[in-house]
């Protein structure tokens, strides 16, 4: 079946620490990918995108994620966090021939001091 | 940046009446817009999609005359929770596209049903 996995609930790192928020999709082309984040009781925030060109791609607020085509990825970094990166993060995509957009479960990033 | 708005923010109503919630872009006109739902701690589920001057098209479980979207112009689509139960409680964010690839979500809106 069509999904988006998120394999972490929840993460819990350091503040200055790094982070890696895994997201892995099964479809059979490449589908247009993108994380968000959400903050308690607001709406979606888009950090970055790929749809196509260099896999590394940079977003806001010094996140960037790399696309990898063999393991169907597209997995997203900070080298170091700051406490108001506490939120929960979205992996979603556009499949193929679609227009509409496929979350993830979504995973819980808790920052301690 | 493109802006959508939501309005209102939160919104508590009895139970039996109907509750309508505005999605508007503020900055582009979107082709498409789209209405979720999202329980506590969960992810956001689709609802409907909707474009302008045309029936909404509704996922599959969703009740579209329980929830009425009208997609008046290019820039406002509004959902209506008619005869709101208890069980309608829920954070519902809309978002639109100007170009059915990149969606930009609203602020979502908190209805409490009592």
């Amino acid at each position: 079946a069509q999904s988006v996995t998120q394999p972490d609930i929840h993460i819990t790192v350091s503040e200055g620490a790094s982070l890696e928020l895994r997201c892995n999709y099964s479809y059979g082309a490449t589908p247009y990918l993108f994380w968000y984040v959400q903050s308690p009781g607001q709406g979606l925030q888009l950090l970055l995108k790929y749809f196509s060109g260099d896999t590394l791609v940079q977003g806001i607020k010094g996140f960037e994620a790399e696309f990898k085509r063999s393991q169907s990825s597209f997995n997203l970094r900070k080298p170091s966090v700051h406490w108001s990166d506490a939120a929960e993060y979205f992996c979603a995509v556009v499949p193929p021939s679609d227009y509409k957009l496929s979350f993830g479960a979504g995973t819980t990033v808790t920052v301690r001091a | 940046g493109a802006v959508v708005s939501q309005h209102p923010s939160r919104v508590i109503c009895k139970s039996g009446t109907s509750v309508k919630i505005e999605c508007r872009s503020l900055d582009f006109q979107a082709t498409t817009m789209f209405w979720y739902r999202q329980f506590p701690k969960q992810s956001l589920m689709l609802m409907a999609t909707s474009n302008e001057g045309s029936k909404a098209t509704y996922e599959q479980g969703v009740e579209k005359d329980k929830f009425l979207i009208n997609h008046a112009s290019l820039t406002l689509s509004t959902l209506t929770v008619t005869s709101a139960h208890p069980e309608d409680s829920s954070f519902y964010i809309c978002s639109a596209t100007p170009d059915n690839y990149e969606q930009y979500f609203g602020p979502g809106t908190r209805l409490t049903v009592t």
